[in-house]
């Protein structure tokens, strides 16, 4: 069974531009969620995603967004980008019961 | 709002001994995962806790979860280098349709030969 997907797996943008990560859940899950990872911190909640809808959302501006498409899988785009935005994204996927989340691989976005 | 802390932050353990890792939470929860990370890699599941006094063992690795005490514990035994990693406990939010994970602060563990 194949896992969570995402990409690209590394992303430099610049000041200003926007950034878009796509994130492919394991078949027959049906919720996706976002996670930012800066340098020194953990784990913050961005986005929940489930049957296309946005469910929950973390403390974070409005220029982090995102959509979950009919298939499941889900796009978060980053606009304005600013140099704390610098992270790993992790991207994990959930169906509903039992509610375990398994991650993908990351994307780092760095931005300059 | 519900707040997950992990002891200690950092644990610097040499091979062969053991110890424990401490994961406390704030408001009530039934559920609780502990995932490892590898450095710039992401999160692997560990183990899955869903009820007061469960306890489960993988390899030199045991987890117990006791509701009540809002507390699980990670316990390593007779350590080795390959467990050097950052473990988190995760614990599930309940609000009905918003229902979210919320991490602990994670513990960077370094085993020494």
């Amino acid at each position: 069974e194949a896992g969570v997907t995402q990409s690209p797996t590394h992303l430099i943008k610049t000041r200003g531009q926007q950034a878009t990560l796509r994130c492919s859940p394991i078949s027959g899950h049906t919720s996706v969620y976002w996670y930012q990872q800066a340098l020194g911190l953990g784990l913050q909640f961005l986005l929940w995603y489930d049957e296309g809808e946005e469910r929950n959302r973390g403390n974070f501006p409005p220029r982090f967004s995102g959509r979950q498409f009919p298939n499941y899988s889900s796009e978060l785009n980053v606009n304005a980008l600013e140099l704390e935005d610098s992270a790993l994204y992790l991207c994990a996927s959930s169906s509903l019961t039992p509610y375990e989340q398994y991650f993908g691989p990351g994307t780092r976005l760095t931005v300059t | 709002e519900l707040k997950v802390e992990q002891n200690p932050l950092f644990l610097s353990m040499q091979e062969g001994k053991n110890y424990t890792i401490y994961c406390n939470y704030s408001t009530t929860s039934d559920r609780l995962y502990w995932y490892r990370q590898d450095p710039g890699k992401s999160l692997e599941s560990l183990f899955v806790l869903l009820s007061n006094g469960a306890v489960k063992q993988e390899g030199r690795l045991m987890a117990s979860l006791d509701t009540k005490a809002r507390l699980s514990t990670l316990h390593i035994t007779a350590a080795v280098h390959d467990l050097s990693a950052t473990y988190f406990c995760a614990v599930v939010l309940y609000g009905g349709a918003t229902n979210k994970l919320i991490f602990g602060t994670g513990t960077l563990l370094a085993v020494q030969p």
